[in-house]
């Protein structure tokens, strides 16, 4: 059964620092592109990152460009999402999702979702 | 960034009633246009994918339409467990948006 488990989401101060982590199982992880959604208490969907199954090509959305590194290491089937100078507007629940290319037709999307971690920025 | 706009906000219906949701792109993104529900406390599910294709396992109720900037989610007769929120997401680039989301609820 594919599993996406996310971790390492805490209380943190602004300015602070914190990477979160998503084990992955159940599918052949370094086949697949990833990505990172996040929520806000009350909120919407915001995408945040992707990284391809290679790890070789990233993406990020303008609110955390120059302050989130996604990276993966598919020797441990694990996604990683290091996260600094944070704001308190980052806080939110934040989801990893596997990232699929459907052939016919042809497109991405999220085909399935971890449960999510939260972090909460503030003092 | 090509920004997703969702209409309605929320909409009240009952059981058995014909659901419309719409999302529009600030620009042509083809095809590439899918459909989410996400209950409370849930993680999002896909829905759709490619504006039409139906996610396996998704119930044949729910359908997409669209092409460009127009698309729309119907759900031809809602069930209980439809009651949720719907978002729309994009991805003609790499910098994927969606919508700021449709929460349906119980008239």
């Amino acid at each position: 059964e594919m599993q996406l488990v996310e971790s390492g989401g805490r209380l943190v101060q602004p300015g602070g620092s914190l990477r979160l982590s998503c084990a992955a199982s159940g599918f052949a992880f370094s086949n697949y592109a990833m990505t990172w959604v996040r929520q806000a208490p009350g909120k919407g969907l915001e995408w945040v990152s992707a990284i391809k199954g290679s790890g070789g090509s990233t993406s990020y959305a303008d609110s955390v460009k120059g302050r989130f590194t996604i990276s993966r290491d598919n020797s441990k089937d694990t996604l990683y999402l290091q996260m600094n100078s944070l704001r308190a507007e980052d806080t939110a629940v934040y989801y990893c999702a596997k990232a699929q290319l459907f052939e016919v037709p042809q497109g991405w999307g999220a085909d399935y979702w971890g449960q999510g971690t939260l972090l909460t920025v503030s003092s | 960034d090509i920004q997703m706009t969702q209409s309605p906000s929320s909409l009240s219906a009952s059981v058995g009633d014909r659901v419309t949701i719409t999302c529009r792109a600030s620009q042509n993104i083809n095809n590439y246009l899918n459909w989410y529900q996400q209950k409370p406390g849930k993680a999002p599910k896909l829905l759709i994918y490619v504006t039409s294709s139906l996610q396996s396992g998704v119930p044949s109720r729910f359908s997409g339409s669209g092409s460009g900037t127009d698309f729309t989610l119907t759900i031809s007769s809602l069930q209980p467990e439809d009651f949720a929120t719907y978002y729309c997401q994009q991805s003609y680039n790499t910098l994927w948006t969606f919508g700021q989301g449709t929460k349906v609820e119980v008239k």
